[in-house]
């Protein structure tokens, strides 16, 4: 399978404040990268897929200004969470697609926004 | 849209003894479909996943069967271990995409 890793695991910040977080596929060149968040105990719900070198497809409702996507090579994806507010604290996971049959995720380990 | 149950929600057995999860979906045209454990604040960690020519697989205590004239898929645990415990999620891929179940959290009791 495919190594993800995310930065940071975990961070709080102020109303108002923007957050990044980054997404790296450590031993695979991911040319199509997912963030997804999850509150708690619930499921993960697709945000958005990211391609490398073109905009990010959102899913219905995400607000594409507030969570920028960017996925500038072929080994990392940020997400920009901006203007955060506490509604937008939980647990935002990146995933990579990996293996010819284009179907097969792995995910990262996840970081914990929380917006006080 | 595809949209995938998951049953049941909780399931707590005794170690040693089985666990079954049930999915089903609703989309024909998904053809792959993994499971996926979760521990807690962790990211999810895939286990087994079967694809729509294959009818059953399996790897160690863990196996899965499709049937798709049903649309349902099961995760079978055998000789359950506490190391076991988690949330477990199924998930369809249709439309580039995957779709998640709502999950059950496995109890295994010492």
């Amino acid at each position: 399978g495919a190594v993800v890793s995310q930065h940071p695991s975990r961070v709080i910040c102020k109303s108002g404040t923007s957050v990044k977080i980054e997404c790296r596929s450590l031993d695979f060149q991911a040319t199509t990268m997912f963030w997804y968040r999850q509150f708690p105990k619930q499921s993960l719900m697709l945000m958005a897929t990211s391609n490398e070198g073109s905009k990010a497809t959102y899913e219905q409702g995400v607000e594409k200004d507030k969570f920028l996507i960017n996925h500038a090579s072929l080994t990392l994806s940020t997400l920009t969470v901006t203007s955060a507010h506490p509604e937008d604290s939980s647990f935002y996971i990146c995933s990579v697609l990996f293996g010819g049959g284009g179907d097969t995720q792995y995910f990262g380990p996840g970081t914990r926004l929380t917006v006080l | 849209g595809e949209n995938v149950e998951q049953h049941p929600s909780t399931l707590s057995v005794q170690e040693g003894d089985s666990a079954v999860i049930k999915c089903t979906y609703s989309d024909s045209a998904s053809n792959y479909f993994p499971w996926y454990k979760q521990e807690l604040g962790k990211g999810p960690q895939l286990i087994i996943d079967i694809r729509s020519n294959v009818g059953e697989k399996k790897d160690q205590r863990i196996a899965v069967t499709l049937n798709k004239t049903a649309k349902h898929f099961s995760l079978h645990i055998t000789e359950t271990q506490p190391e076991d415990s988690a949330v477990y999620f199924c998930a369809a891929f249709n439309d580039y995409k995957l779709s998640f179940g709502a999950g059950t959290t496995v109890t295994v009791r010492a």
